[in-house]
């Protein structure tokens, strides 16, 4: 059983400040996935990582791949408010299905 | 451009019944799955079908049953709710994962 741990599980800042979330799994995935999901909703789509190494940038966001490919993070820079919600990442094992292994979240909450 | 509907929002049911959880996507994805979200354990998968015709379990899928009714409904049954089930589900469809959520059923049982 492929296990991702999400750290940390809360996260409250000021706005402005920077964040890093992290996280990581003994398992080697083909793919990892970032979402985010606001309360009432479903988790949306933010990125996709590949490659090992691989950084993707998505406005203040910036998503690493590890380079094994066991470990991700998330990092915002100059948090706002509207950046407030749960953030998941998911990790693909390689079947042909999408069966993705999700980590616990982090619920970070930015205060103006 | 709907995405993902999920229906009903919202349900309470008594321990014992059943209900079948409807989900529809119009963005013509092979792949549909069914997550329950539960407080501090993330997305747990109960089962998902790679394309029409076909359905798996995921990693809970006891006191659950899905049928793909077409390529774009994938509903989950409830036959005997058990308080254990209280959740939040959620349905997901994508070409090879889950892409787009729908925004889920909050779903207790007494």
């Amino acid at each position: 059983t492929q296990l991702l741990e999400q750290s940390p599980q809360f996260l409250s800042i000021q706005e402005g400040e920077n964040l890093t979330v992290y996280c990581n799994s003994s398992s080697v995935f083909s793919s990892l996935q970032w979402y985010r999901q606001e309360p009432g909703e479903g988790p949306v789509l933010l990125v996709t990582v590949v490659t090992g190494g691989e950084v993707k940038k998505l406005k203040r966001l910036t998503f690493q791949f590890g380079d094994a490919r066991k470990d991700s993070s998330l990092h915002i820079t100059a948090a706002q408010p509207g950046d407030t919600g749960l953030y998941l990442c998911a990790g693909d094992g390689g079947t042909s299905y999408g069966k993705l292994t999700f980590g616990q979240g982090t619920i970070l909450t930015v205060h103006p | 451009n709907a995405g993902v509907t999920q229906t009903p929002k919202f349900q309470v049911l008594k321990t014992g019944q059943s209900m079948t959880l409807q989900c529809a996507q119009d963005m013509n994805h092979n792949s549909m799955y069914w997550y329950r979200q539960d407080p501090g354990m993330g997305l747990r998968l109960i089962y998902y079908s790679a394309s029409e015709g076909t359905t798996d379990k995921g990693e809970v899928p006891n006191g659950y049953n899905v049928s793909r009714l077409n390529k774009r409904e994938f509903s989950l049954r409830l036959e005997s709710a058990a308080p254990s089930q209280t959740s939040v589900y959620f349905c997901a469809s994508g070409y090879n994962q889950p892409q787009h959520f729908g925004d889920g059923t909050r779903l207790s049982i007494l």
